[in-house]
């Protein structure tokens, strides 16, 4: 019944390799997110989807790369991973584009980089 | 751009006592403000939001906020603390992206912590 599910909860790898994090939303939300939490907690978004359709690409390495098959998933791959990407990275979903509404967060996954 | 402070890092309070957890904003328009909580290896969860009208505003476990424009401020209360809610309490205001795009941007986040 998990509203917004993250794959995988931890998530350990070598410098250079590439990983990606699986995201699904069972809300029927028409919109989806990535946000990074940094190791004081701060959150940063980083991309959005409405549909789809990319809505949100905020200044994020092109490592980087969200895909979303359908609206209910949203998928975040990278490559040529580096001691900096370690952190939580969040998916949430939310109705509509307007930002009236509260965001659904899943419960993240931990990349660490080593 | 719209952005949200939260001065305190750290607020410390009794189980029982009444809690705040301070918020101010700075946006041009009307605001849309949000509250969080992030419990520990969690992701976050809402608790509530201010858009328009009443401004004091309820929300989730007892919680709730009070807008207040002249101070542009939005303080996230509860009446009588409870251990469980120790947590990271995040307040976000809704900004503008792109061409009429919106996005949430998030404070730094208020440790609570509640003393038996």
């Amino acid at each position: 019944d998990t509203a917004v599910s993250q794959t995988p909860k931890y998530l350990v790898t070598q410098m250079g390799n590439d990983k990606s994090i699986k995201c699904e939303q069972n809300l029927g939300h028409d919109t989806m997110y990535w946000y990074k939490q940094d190791s004081k907690k701060f959150l940063k978004i980083m991309f959005s989807y409405n549909n789809k359709e990319l809505i949100i690409n905020e200044t994020v390495p092109n490592r980087f790369s969200p895909k979303s098959p359908d609206k209910a998933h949203l998928n975040l791959h990278i490559n040529s991973l580096e001691l900096g990407d370690s952190a939580v990275y969040f998916c949430a979903s939310s109705q509509g584009t307007q930002g009236g509404y509260g965001y659904t967060f899943g419960s993240g996954t931990r990349l660490t980089v080593v | 751009a719209q952005s949200v402070a939260q001065p305190e890092d750290q607020v410390n309070v009794a189980e029982g006592n009444p809690l705040t957890v301070k918020c101010t904003y700075s946006v041009s328009g009307n605001p849309y403000l949000f509250w969080y909580v992030q419990y520990p290896n969690r992701g976050l969860q809402f608790l509530l939001k201010y858009i328009t009208g009443d401004n004091l505003v309820k929300g989730s476990y007892g919680f709730e906020a009070e807008f207040n424009k002249s101070q542009t401020s939005f303080h996230l209360k509860k009446p009588s603390a409870l251990v469980s809610d120790s947590a990271l309490y995040f307040c976000a205001v809704r900004d503008m992206y792109g061409a009429g795009g919106f996005k949430t941007i998030f404070g730094a986040g208020t440790r609570l912590f509640v003393k038996a």
